[in-house]
């Protein structure tokens, strides 16, 4: 049963500071995603990674960068929190095998920036 | 440009009626499509998926439906529940490609 879990469930930041949110599949997959959800605007695509130490832009990279140094851990950085990155934070992992490219998702990190 | 839409925010049906919920897309690449459903609180969950092959595909109470020459898709679910109540997201996926490509979602309500 594949299982993905993020580090935090809730997180309040101010503006300015460095965020870390981390992200771990235990099921061995290639590839890995972070995504951000908003009302009206559905999930969309931060940053994602096919292999350890690789990293592709997704649709809104701004003011993000990510992290894969082992293959179980994908982190995604704020460099320096902003009130417009308030949001819901999702990560999901995926196997290039699987033929219908259904991703698994962590339970997700409610971000608060102040 | 938004590639997957889901042009209804939110849906309300009675228990024990059909549930039908619509997804539009533009880019003729896409070989398969998703549908996942998300409780407040928690990852979205996989629900059922489709080959662009293929024109309909059926677990249970959930059904997908695919039209290419429109470029639409549809999931039915009947009889719908309680349980389903939930937001329900429409992904597509390129030819490829490993990503997926997201629709707004739309939020679904199961009046007893």
């Amino acid at each position: 049963d594949v299982k993905v879990t993020q580090s935090s469930r809730y997180l309040v930041k101010r503006t300015g500071e460095k965020v870390f949110l981390e992200c771990v599949q235990d099921m061995d997959h290639e590839n890995m995603f972070w995504y951000r959800q908003d009302p009206g605007l559905g999930l969309r695509l931060i940053y994602f990674s096919y292999d350890v130490k690789m990293k592709e832009k997704g649709d809104i990279p701004e003011g993000y960068s990510v992290s894969r140094e082992k293959k179980e851990r994908f982190s995604l950085i704020l460099e320096s929190a902003s009130t417009n990155q308030t949001s819901m934070y999702l990560c999901a992992s995926s196997s290039p095998g699987q033929g219908n490219h259904e991703q698994y998702f962590g339970p997700g990190t409610r971000l608060t920036v102040t | 440009d938004q590639q997957v839409k889901q042009n209804s925010p939110s849906l309300s049906v009675q228990e024990g009626r059909i549930s039908i919920l619509n997804c539009d897309y533009t880019n003729s690449m896409f070989d398969y499509f998703l549908w996942y459903k998300k409780y407040p609180a928690e990852g979205p969950t996989f629900l059922i998926s489709i080959s662009s092959i293929k024109d309909k595909n059926e677990d249970g109470r959930f059904t997908v439906f695919l039209n290419k020459s429109a470029k639409h898709l549809s999931l039915h679910i009947v009889p719908s529940q309680p349980g389903d109540s939930a937001v329900y997201f429409c992904a597509a996926s390129v030819r490829g490609a490993q990503k997926l490509v997201f629709g707004q979602g739309t939020r679904l309500t199961i009046n007893p």
